[in-house]
């Protein structure tokens, strides 16, 4: 399985500014995914990010609020814009691994004032 | 979208009982996984399934790939203070890459 490492772990911002989260892979993958995980629930995918093209968003998700970066196979990151109080919420990365499972890192803890 | 039904959402058992819980969907899936998350991480891997009617353990730890392909259960048998956490079945509607469908996770608690 792949070591996955998530920059911040945590954070409190303020509202109308913007976080970038970044993910950090010890082996080269082609696909990672941005997930959150609002307080008491199950994890909703925001978006999948392939290296050399355009991320893919789920619905509900827009890139204007979530822009995701994927330079090298080994490297994402996620910006969440304009934050508002209903952001707050744990951020997850995750890569493919072997027969479609998933490895997910630690996750960044998100708290907007 | 697809949907997983995972149950129960929550679960208060005593320290040495078994524990099973499930997931159901309308759809047909071709891989189940079971996850689970400790508070204040990410979830972790427990056991992947692949072929229906699969049975596949993880030391205490039993999970079956249903023969309909739309559902799978997760059983863990002596359990101990260790297992408290939320545990997520996830299943991949398609063969590739396709998106993980979540179930809204069961609760463990162990009591001892």
């Amino acid at each position: 399985s792949a070591v996955i490492s998530q920059k911040p772990s945590r954070d409190i911002c303020q509202r109308g500014t913007s976080l970038t989260i970044q993910c950090q892979v010890d082996s080269q993958v082609t696909m990672m995914f941005w997930y959150r995980q609002q307080p008491g629930q199950s994890l909703t995918l925001i978006a999948t990010a392939n290296q050399g093209s355009e991320a893919t968003y789920e619905s509900g998700f827009v890139i204007d609020k979530f822009p995701i970066s994927r330079p090298n196979l080994t490297f994402s990151t996620l910006t969440v814009s304009n934050m508002s109080p209903e952001d707050s919420s744990i951020y997850l990365c995750s890569v493919e691994g072997a027969g479609g499972t998933q490895y997910f890192g630690p996750g960044t803890r998100l708290l907007v004032l | 979208g697809q949907q997983l039904n995972q149950s129960p959402q929550s679960m208060f058992i005593q320290e040495g009982e078994d524990v099973s819980m499930n997931c159901t969907s309308s759809s047909i899936f071709n891989t189940w996984l079971w996850y689970k998350q400790d508070p204040g991480e990410g979830p972790v891997l427990l056991i992947a399934l692949y072929k229906a009617g699969e049975l596949t353990s993880n030391g205490r730890l039993t999970a079956q790939f249903g023969i309909t392909r739309k559902d799978s259960f997760l059983n863990i048998s002596a359990s101990i203070p260790s297992d408290v956490g939320i545990y997520f079945c996830a299943g991949q509607p398609f063969s590739g890459n396709t998106p993980l469908v979540f179930g809204k996770g069961t609760r463990l608690s162990v009591i001892a």
